[in-house]
């Protein structure tokens, strides 16, 4: 079964650091982009980061960028989220997803087209003293 | 970067009904938007991808319509299993890709 399985969350001190951890199963890995996103206690979803496929293009949410690290091991089918210097308001759920897609040729130009198209299950971070 | 902004923030709608939710980007981006379906509790799961197309096992009474900066997601005939938040997100050029800040759907 394809699936992502998201594990390191917990309760840390502000100021405190965590690493989560994303593994995936049943697909090739290496082939797609992915991204984390997180959900605050009652509040919508939060874009966070992406990778590329062999990590060379990394992109950040402003709200993380200088404190949150992504990164990725094909070898070992996983995908990770460093975070540095935790807020109380970095508590949320997070979520790693695939990136699938297909792409397309129109008017001269090539496109690619991105969908999240699978999910892990979350875990919970809590910032808290 | 590019706004997403939905509406309605929530309804409350009977079953049987037809539920129209609407995004709006703060820059036309072609067809580079995606809908999904949260339940509480559950991860998010891809409804609609590239602005109209429906996902693998995804209900027939979904749909979505829209191009450059306005979208819909449609919700033809109301079913209670269809309660719900649903979030736009657009994946047009580089990221952030952002995503509207959710509808509520009440049966």
């Amino acid at each position: 079964e394809v699936q992502l399985v998201e594990s390191g969350g917990g309760l840390v001190q502000p100021g405190g650091s965590l690493r989560l951890s994303c593994a995936s199963s049943d697909f090739l890995f290496s082939g797609h982009e992915m991204i984390w996103v997180r959900q605050a206690p009652g509040q919508g979803l939060e874009w966070l980061s992406y990778i590329s496929t062999t990590g060379n293009n990394i992109h950040y949410a402003d709200s993380v960028k200088g404190r949150f690290i992504i990164s990725r091991d094909n070898a070992r089918n996983s995908l990770y989220l460093q975070m540095n210097s935790l807020r109380a308001e970095d508590t949320a759920i997070y979520y790693c997803a695939r990136a699938g897609g297909y792409g397309d040729f129109s008017g001269g130009t090539h496109y690619y087209y991105y969908y999240m198209d699978v999910w892990g299950q979350g875990t919970t971070v809590t910032v808290s003293s | 970067d590019i706004q997403m902004t939905q509406s309605p923030s929530s309804l409350s709608a009977s079953v049987g009904d037809r539920v129209t939710i609407t995004c709006r980007a703060s820059q036309t981006i072609s067809n580079f938007l995606n809908w999904y379906q949260q339940k509480p509790g559950k991860a998010p799961k891809l409804l609609i991808y590239v602005a109209s197309n429906l996902q693998s096992g995804v209900p027939s009474r979904f749909s979505g319509s829209g191009s450059g900066t306005d979208f819909t997601l449609t919700i033809s005939s109301l079913q209670p299993e269809d309660s719900a938040t649903y979030y736009c997100q657009h994946t047009y050029s580089t990221p952030p890709w952002t995503f509207g800040q959710g509808s509520k759907v009440e049966i």
